[in-house]
């Protein structure tokens, strides 16, 4: 079965750090990696993506500089660092198969469940 | 950064009902555009992939239209299981943007 299992959430306060990860199976672990948030009854925001070889990663401005995108693709996973968090950080994070125009014009086609992040003291 | 804008934000349709959305970008973005669609509490679906090609298993009533700044994405007979909110995202350019979704409801 394809699938991406999330993990990681929880509560943190204000300039703390959470590290999610994501779990890959039944579909070869090499293709461009996608982070998308959604804060509560918001919309989606494409937060990071990474190269099927992790040479190459993207941020967007929201999270540049404190969030760092990673892969250890001998275990079939994708992380996030997300460092010096904020309360607009509040949201459910999903990651997402997808990001490079080469495959279905760089759409996300495989989601994980998603997974609760809240920034609160 | 490109603006993805969709109209109308909701919508209230019966079932049967032929639905259109729109997705205006703030610049030529060619046919990078995806459709999703995402139900409550779950994880956003792909639909649509380059503004008009259905992705494997999704139903023949979805289809997308378009280029340049200007797409649709239509339900041709709306079934009760696609009551949802829509989201356009384009993949032109870095940061990917979406729209901010059009929300479908039973009326």
């Amino acid at each position: 079965e394809v699938q991406l299992v999330v993990s990681g959430g929880g509560l943190v306060q204000p300039g703390g750090s959470l590290r999610l990860s994501c779990a890959a199976s039944g579909f070869t672990f090499s293709s461009y990696m996608s982070w998308v948030r959604q804060a509560p009854g918001k919309g989606l925001e494409w937060v990071s993506a990474i190269s099927g070889s992790g040479g190459s990663t993207y941020y967007a401005d929201s999270v540049k500089g404190r969030f760092t995108i990673s892969r250890d693709n001998s275990k079939n996973t994708l992380y996030v660092q997300m460092n010096s968090l904020r309360a607009e950080d509040t949201a459910v994070y999903y990651c997402a198969r997808g990001y490079g125009s080469g495959t279905l014009s760089g759409a996300f086609d495989i989601w994980g469940q998603g997974t609760m992040v809240t920034v609160s003291s | 950064d490109i603006q993805m804008t969709q109209s109308p934000s909701s919508l209230s349709a019966s079932v049967g009902d032929r639905v259109t959305i729109t997705c205006r970008a703030s610049q030529t973005i060619s046919t990078y555009l995806n459709w999703y669609q995402q139900k409550p509490g779950k994880a956003p679906k792909l639909l649509i992939y380059a503004a008009s090609s259905l992705q494997s298993g999704v139903p023949s009533r979805f289809s997308g239209s378009g280029s340049g700044t200007d797409f649709t994405l239509t339900i041709s007979s709306l079934q009760p299981e696609d009551f949802a909110t829509y989201y356009c995202q384009q993949s032109y350019n870095t940061p990917r943007t979406f729209g901010q979704g059009t929300k479908v409801e039973i009326k």
